[in-house]
C-alpha cells in the first residue's frame, strides 16, 4: 500500500526565509505526487503535482518540490517564506498511480508552517 | 464559477443518529470524492462516485455509505454514529478524463462539513 511520511509535524520560518517541508513516499507503483495547503477553516488547494516528466515542478504562490526516486522523495521548498504562507501543507500520493489516478490520494499527516516577522 | 460548496458546514450529532451531508460539486465537474479529516490529520479517502455508482472505496465500514445523482451533485450517509467519527468530511469533485497514462482531472475541495458526535 502506498503511505506519506511527512517529517516535522510544525515548522517555523522567518519572514524572508527559506521554506522547507520534508515528503518521504511509499509506492509500489510509479507514483503520482501531490502538495495541497490547507489555510484555517477552508477546503485543501492544489499547490503543485508531479506525474511524469520533469523531475523539479513548480507551483502556486512561488512553491516547488523536486521529485527524487532514489531517495523516494518529494519535498517541497520556497526561497523566501511570506505571512501569508503559514497554513497546514499536505503531501499525498495516488493510491494506485495511474489506475486511480489523480482521485484517490493517501495524504501524510501534514505540516504546519508557522511564519514570523 | 461556484466552486464546490458543503453542507451543513457544522453539526453535532450523538451517538447511534444518523447524518447526511451534501456536495454540490464545481461547475462541469462529473465525478465526487469524499474524504474523512481527523483532528491533527490528513485526509483518509472514503469513497468516489462517477455516473451515479461508487468506482472506488477507501477502508472504511459499511456504515459509511454515498449516492450520487444525475445532476452530479451527492451525498454522504453515516449510520450509527460513533465517537470516532468526529471529524472534518471533505467533498472534492474533479472531472474524470483519461490522460494517457492515468485518470486525471485535478481535485477541488470544499471547505467541508465539520461533524461532532457526542
Amino acid at each position: 500500500a502506498q503511505s506519506v511520511t511527512q517529517l516535522g509535524s510544525h515548522v517555523s520560518v522567518s519572514e524572508g526565509a527559506l521554506v522547507l517541508l520534508r515528503c518521504n513516499y511509499s509506492s509500489s507503483v510509479p507514483p503520482y505526487l501531490f502538495w495541497y495547503v490547507q489555510y484555517p477553516n477552508q477546503g485543501l488547494q492544489l499547490l503543485l503535482k508531479y506525474t511524469t516528466g520533469a523531475t523539479l515542478v513548480k507551483g502556486i504562490n512561488g512553491f516547488e518540490a523536486e521529485f527524487k526516486k532514489s531517495e523516494t522523495s518529494f519535498h517541497l521548498t520556497k526561497p523566501s517564506a511570506h505571512m501569508s504562507d503559514a497554513a497546514e501543507y499536505f503531501c499525498a500520493v495516488s493510491d494506485g498511480g495511474m489506475n486511480t489516478g489523480f482521485q484517490k490520494l493517501v495524504f501524510g499527516t501534514g505540516t504546519r508552517l508557522l511564519v514570523s516577522p | 464559477d461556484a466552486g464546490v460548496t458543503q453542507s451543513p458546514t457544522h453539526l453535532i450529532k450523538t451517538r447511534g443518529q444518523q447524518v447526511t451531508l451534501r456536495c454540490s460539486p464545481k461547475s462541469g465537474h462529473d465525478t465526487v470524492s469524499w474524504y474523512q479529516q481527523a483532528l491533527g490529520q490528513g485526509p483518509q479517502f472514503i469513497f468516489q462516485y462517477y455516473e451515479e455508482e461508487e468506482r472506488q472505496r477507501g477502508n472504511f465500514p459499511d456504515r459509511f455509505s454515498g449516492h450520487q445523482f444525475p445532476n452530479y451533485s451527492s451525498e454522504l450517509n453515516v449510520n450509527a454514529l460513533l465517537l470516532g467519527d468526529s471529524a472534518l468530511y471533505l467533498c472534492a469533485s474533479s472531472l474524470r478524463q483519461w490522460g494517457g497514462q492515468g485518470w486525471t482531472g485535478e481535485l477541488f475541495f470544499g471547505e467541508g462539513s465539520r461533524l461532532t458526535v457526542l
